[in-house]
């Protein structure tokens, strides 16, 4: 079974420039998670779809963060203007309906931002 | 903010000795997972606890939950090299809510 892909794996780019990073979640995951893990610090949830519906945004940074999951399926994070503190990694994780109370998650491998 | 706090941070043994680790959290919880994540990867998910369970086993690994100290422990037995890693417990404080992670903690074992 494929697992989540994600891409690209590293990115540099200057502050106040945009990115986007991809994400295609293991075939026939209804949840969709992307969270933010700065250096030395434990991953932090941005935004969770069902399906393509978003159940909690709550810590997305809406004035420089988009995402969206329009068919379901894969999703794309857009970060414009970056800033120097958005550097980090940015993993995106899926889980079946039937695990979303059970909890167990599957990862990608992370996209690495760097701002300069 | 984080809802679990982990310790120690950092954890350094020799190949054969035991690791454990701890995971403080906040508020009542519904399950309570440890992942872990080796340098430079995304995290794995090594075991699930529920807030009705005391201990659970999975091959080397044991975990603890006391609900009364709002607390877990990770203990891998017989530790190997290929053990070295950051390991983060993550808390889900109702069904359906969301999975916050602790700050982990880095287990280096050395050969």
């Amino acid at each position: 079974e494929a697992g989540v892909a994600q891409s690209p794996r590293y990115k540099i780019i200057e502050k106040r420039q945009s990115v986007a990073f991809w994400c295609n979640p293991i075939s026939g995951h209804a949840t969709l998670y992307w969270y933010q893990q700065i250096l030395g610090q434990g991953p932090k949830l941005l935004i969770q779809f069902q399906n393509n519906g978003v159940v909690d945004d709550s810590q997305l940074p809406k004035d420089r963060f988009s995402a969206e999951r329009l068919k379901g399926v894969d999703s794309t994070l857009k970060i414009q203007p970056a800033k120097l503190e958005d550097s980090a990694v940015y993993l995106c994780a899926s889980s079946t309906p039937g695990l979303v109370n059970t909890g167990e998650l599957f990862f990608g491998e992370g996209s690495r931002l760097t701002v300069l | 903010s984080q809802q679990g706090e982990e310790d120690p941070q950092a954890l350094s043994i020799q190949e054969g000795e035991n690791a454990t680790m701890n995971c403080s959290y906040k508020t009542s919880i519904n399950n309570l997972q440890w992942y872990r994540q080796n340098s430079g990867r995304g995290l794995v998910h090594l075991i699930l606890i529920r807030s009705n369970e005391r201990e659970k086993h999975s091959g080397r690994l044991r975990v603890t939950l006391d609900t009364s100290k709002k607390s877990s422990s990770l203990l891998i037995t017989a530790s190997r090299a290929a053990d070295t890693a950051s390991y983060f417990c993550a808390t889900r404080y109702n069904q359906g809510g969301k999975l916050i992670f602790g700050q982990g903690t880095e287990l280096s074992v050395k050969p």
